[in-house]
């Protein structure tokens, strides 16, 4: 299964683009990378995901490294809202069916 | 659009009750998972179903724990008797895998408290 590695903690002035880092060297051909985020008291939120090219929706952006080893979401003018704890997850996918698996993730603190 | 509904939001019970979570997954999706999260463990994934079939319950602590799916629009988690170190958030998440790759959505939680 691949893994992931994100830093415990980050700060990011309020206005400015939060880049959340995330290192999965071990990423499989077919294994897509998501990204969630968790604010206090609330059920994990879908972000983004991708598999090698880059991805941008209303919330965020994407970026994949050319031999998929690692990536960064980029949050382009964060927001105090933007505070919560970030979750890269490379998807693990069995025989029969999916599996998410999520690790400690990158609490973003979002200063003003 | 509504998202997944977890009942109740926040549950507090005296240890060796029998404490039931239950789950109503977005309309038309075809998996549904339960997740436990402690300051401890962080998200653990419990069990999940595909078209109402439980197909991975190797998360699921011990045998105090089951998990129902009677139709597509419904599931409940059971815990009994529940002991304290049960008490945790515990999350029901859906998604449509028909397509391939689809993220899951979850619910806002049941906070629960076994004292």
């Amino acid at each position: 299964d691949a893994k992931t590695t994100q830093p415990p903690s980050m700060d990011c002035a309020e206005g400015r683009a939060a880049n959340l880092p995330c290192n999965h060297s071990t990423i499989s051909g077919n294994e897509y990378v998501y990204w969630y985020r968790q604010i206090h008291s609330q059920g994990p939120q879908y972000i983004i995901h991708g598999l090698k090219n880059n991805e941008t929706n209303e919330m965020a952006s994407l970026i994949i490294t050319e031999d998929r080893k690692s990536s960064t979401l980029i949050l382009p003018h964060a927001t105090l809202r933007d505070t919560a704890v970030y979750y890269c997850i490379v998807r693990v996918k069995q025989n029969y069916g999916q599996n998410f698996v999520f690790g400690p993730g990158t609490r973003l603190s979002v200063l003003p | 659009d509504a998202g997944v509904i977890q009942s109740p939001r926040h549950e507090v019970t005296e240890m060796g009750q029998e404490v039931t979570l239950r789950c109503k997954p977005i309309s038309g999706h075809d998996y549904l998972f339960w997740y436990r999260q402690t300051m401890m463990r962080g998200l653990e994934l419990l069990i999940y179903f595909n078209n109402n079939v439980p197909i991975d319950d190797s998360g699921m602590p011990e045998d105090r724990f089951s998990a129902k799916m009677p139709n597509a629009s419904f599931s409940t988690l059971k815990i009994q008797p529940s002991e304290p170190r049960d008490s945790a958030v515990y999350f029901c998440a859906s998604s449509l895998e028909r397509q391939g790759n689809q993220p899951q959505h979850f619910g806002d939680g049941t906070r629960l408290s076994i004292l």
